[in-house]
């Protein structure tokens, strides 16, 4: 299975600002995807980030929002822009067709978001 | 719409208990069905299953798939306190997309 990093591993942020979660993979993927994981809820995909054109956003998530950067196979960006209190969430990244298992999905060790 | 309903939402038992998780799912071009296992923040991977009959072993897990009832089961024998965890099911529709997942079996295990 392909070794997923992200950055930062938890952060405690202000109402208003911006916090950028980076995913790091340590071989090139086909997919990568961003999800949310609200307090006692299931994983929500928020968008599939794009090698080299726009992320495709599922309903209720929008760019403004939620800005993602793929500028190559093994690296990703998710912006959590104006934040809130309901962004508390834990923010994963996920990967999916590493070579071996074209159809296995994983995921990164995720990003805790507080928001004050 | 595609949806992966497991059952049940929560089960605690004692240490040294078997227990079945469910999950069953109606989804267009089903390709696989996957099961995680969730402790503190990442999912950790544990069985893709892609054919009905094929029972799938790690240790004390096992999972089976049967797709002409759309279904699927994890078991996990001689229960310890470290299986406490949410487990997901999760299904796969077709290649390019992500999971769709269900909303996950908490398990409780008291010694």
């Amino acid at each position: 299975s392909a070794v997923i990093s992200q950055k930062p591993s938890r952060d405690i942020c202000q109402r208003g600002t911006s916090l950028t979660i980076q995913c790091q993979v340590d071989s090139q993927v086909t997919m990568m995807f961003w999800y949310r994981q609200q307090p006692g809820q299931s994983l929500t995909l928020i968008a599939t980030a794009n090698q080299g054109s726009e992320a495709t956003y599922e309903s209720g998530f929008v760019i403004d929002k939620f800005p993602i950067s793929r500028p190559n196979l093994t690296f990703s960006t998710l912006t959590v822009s104006n934040m809130s209190p309901e962004d508390s969430s834990i923010y994963l990244c996920s990967v999916k067709g590493t070579g071996r298992g074209y159809n296995e999905q994983f995921f990164g060790p995720g990003t805790r978001l507080t928001v004050l | 719409e595609d949806k992966v309903v497991q059952s049940p939402l929560s089960l605690v038992v004692h240490e040294g208990d078997t227990v079945t998780l469910n999950c069953s799912y109606e989804v267009t071009n089903f390709r696989s069905l996957l099961w995680y296992k969730q402790e503190k923040k990442a999912p950790t991977f544990l069985f893709m299953l892609t054919s009905s009959g094929i029972e799938k072993k790690s240790g004390r897990l096992s999972s089976i798939l049967d797709k002409k009832e759309l279904f699927s089961i994890l078991n996990i024998t001689a229960t310890q306190t470290g299986d406490s965890a949410v487990y997901l099911c999760a299904v796969d529709n077709q290649a390019g997309t992500a999971l769709i997942f269900g909303k996950g079996t908490t398990l409780s295990v008291s010694s």
